[in-house]
């Protein structure tokens, strides 16, 4: 696999389940991001860590529960979650470079709440 | 916070025409402002980018433009190809920050 992979990539739950998404990237980057896609609405950061530490927390509810246990890893947990909070979940990785500063997306969790 | 407007929602060409996509964002610390391109159905990427230190930036067929002062920047496609359909984003903000647009849905008819 290269780039940035998710997993996985459809996810119907109900409102009581517990459920988490997870987010690998292969490109040896040191940040990764969770991002929201509704539709008519722009991306939307939740959640940043650089270098394995929450650097950014975009007041997302916590029925949302990040976790980067290293840097080629994270993970979305889910837990008691609202209908409209279903949308596309998308993950993202970034090197900070001299050159770049390119954020490479995965393909994205369609999340439906029910 | 940041906002970030993004015009049009929507924008049909014949092939071969030109496209422009334009945003303007708040927060005049930002000093990145990135493209990306979503076909259907499948993930955003980077198409051009640019910082605050540069007005324009052509890549090819695209070019972006910065204007610091009006807070505003722009995404120019020249002669449109039916592949160019997709939704555009706009973004501003910073490393490891930033703030979307509302995103540009592109229609290259042939």
């Amino acid at each position: 696999e290269t780039g940035v992979t998710q997993t996985p990539r459809h996810l119907v739950m109900g409102m009581t389940n517990k459920k988490s998404l997870k987010c690998e990237q292969h490109l040896g980057h040191n940040a990764m991001y969770w991002y929201k896609q509704s539709a008519k609405k722009p991306l939307e950061l939740m959640f940043v860590y650089s270098l394995e530490e929450r650097v950014e927390n975009n007041s997302v509810p916590s029925r949302f529960s990040p976790e980067c246990p290293n840097s080629s890893h994270l993970f979305l947990h889910l837990h008691t979650l609202q209908p409209e909070d279903s949308a596309l979940y998308l993950c993202a990785s970034s090197q900070r470079t001299s050159g770049s500063w390119e954020q490479y997306f995965g393909p994205g969790t369609r999340l439906t709440v029910t | 916070g940041e906002n970030v407007e993004q015009h049009p929602s929507t924008l049909s060409v014949q092939e071969g025409d030109s496209a422009v996509i334009k945003c303007t964002y708040s927060d005049s610390a930002s000093n990145y402002f990135p493209w990306y391109k979503q076909e259907l159905g499948k993930r955003p990427q980077l198409i051009i980018d640019i910082r605050s230190n540069v007005g324009e930036k052509k890549d090819q067929r695209i070019a972006v433009t910065l204007n610091k002062t009006a807070k505003h920047f722009s995404l120019h496609i020249t002669e449109t190809q039916p592949e160019d359909s997709a939704v555009y984003f706009c973004a501003s903000g910073g490393f490891q920050k930033l703030v979307f647009g509302t995103g540009t849905r592109l229609l290259v008819s042939p």
